[in-house]
């Protein structure tokens, strides 16, 4: 099966410009994710999608960013304007519930790395 | 707040050397997964614990379950330079993944 896609793969950008990340899951994954891995640490999830529902963006900084999912299907990831600290690497994951939640793995994408200047 | 605590954060090791990187918490998860990532690649799954005290075995690989289900250990039996990766741990609750901070191995030749 086709993996989870992502792009651009790279993006430098000016404070205060903004940008948008795109995501292309694997087909039947009802859920999404999109998370924030800074340089030296773990994902930060910023935002959980069921379907073209939210059911977690607790760590969503919505002054600043947004996210869609439209048709249940791919979704983009927004930030408008940008600030230093938002340089990371931006992954989408997917899952299937398939086998239950407690024991589907996430599928990953390569990221986005973004750099603010 | 950081619900997992990896540690350790770092470690370098020769070929052929032992290892074993801890995930703690103060809370009790449904599952416990464990992911490696390499440079420029996203995460990818190595194994996902459900119940308290199990053990699971991939080649070389021993994870272990705690038996409060608020940790894990993962241990590495004769490391080799393909080990070489950032290793994650993430733990289930409700419907949310949270991930630790990693710990980075390099196994030098």
């Amino acid at each position: 099966e086709a993996g989870v896609a992502q792009s651009p793969r790279y993006k430098i950008i000016e404070k205060r410009q903004s940008v948008a990340f795109w995501c292309n899951p694997i087909s039947g994954h009802a859920t999404l994710y999109w998370y924030q891995q800074i340089l030296g640490q773990g994902p930060k999830l910023l935002i959980q999608f069921q379907n073209n529902g939210v059911v977690d963006d607790s760590q969503l900084p919505k002054d600043r960013f947004s996210a869609e999912r439209l048709k249940g299907v791919d979704s983009t990831l927004k930030i408008q304007p940008a600030k230093l600290e938002d340089s990371a690497v931006y992954l989408c994951a997917s899952r299937s519930i398939g086998q239950g939640l407690v024991a589907s793995p996430l599928h990953f994408g390569n990221g986005t790395r973004l750099t603010v200047t | 707040t950081q619900l997992l605590e990896q540690s350790p954060q770092f470690l370098s090791i020769q070929e052929g050397e032992n290892l074993t990187v801890y995930c703690n918490s103060s809370s009790v998860f449904s599952s416990l997964q464990w992911y490696r990532q390499e440079p420029g690649e996203g995460p990818v799954l190595l194994v996902t614990v459900v119940t308290g005290g199990e053990v699971k075995k991939l080649k070389r690989l021993t994870f272990q379950f705690g038996d409060a289900r608020k940790d894990s250990s993962l241990h590495i039996t004769a490391a080799q330079p393909g080990d070489t990766g950032l290793y994650l741990c993430a733990g289930l609750r409700y419907s949310t993944l949270t991930f630790g901070k990693g710990t980075m191995l390099l196994v030098s030749p």
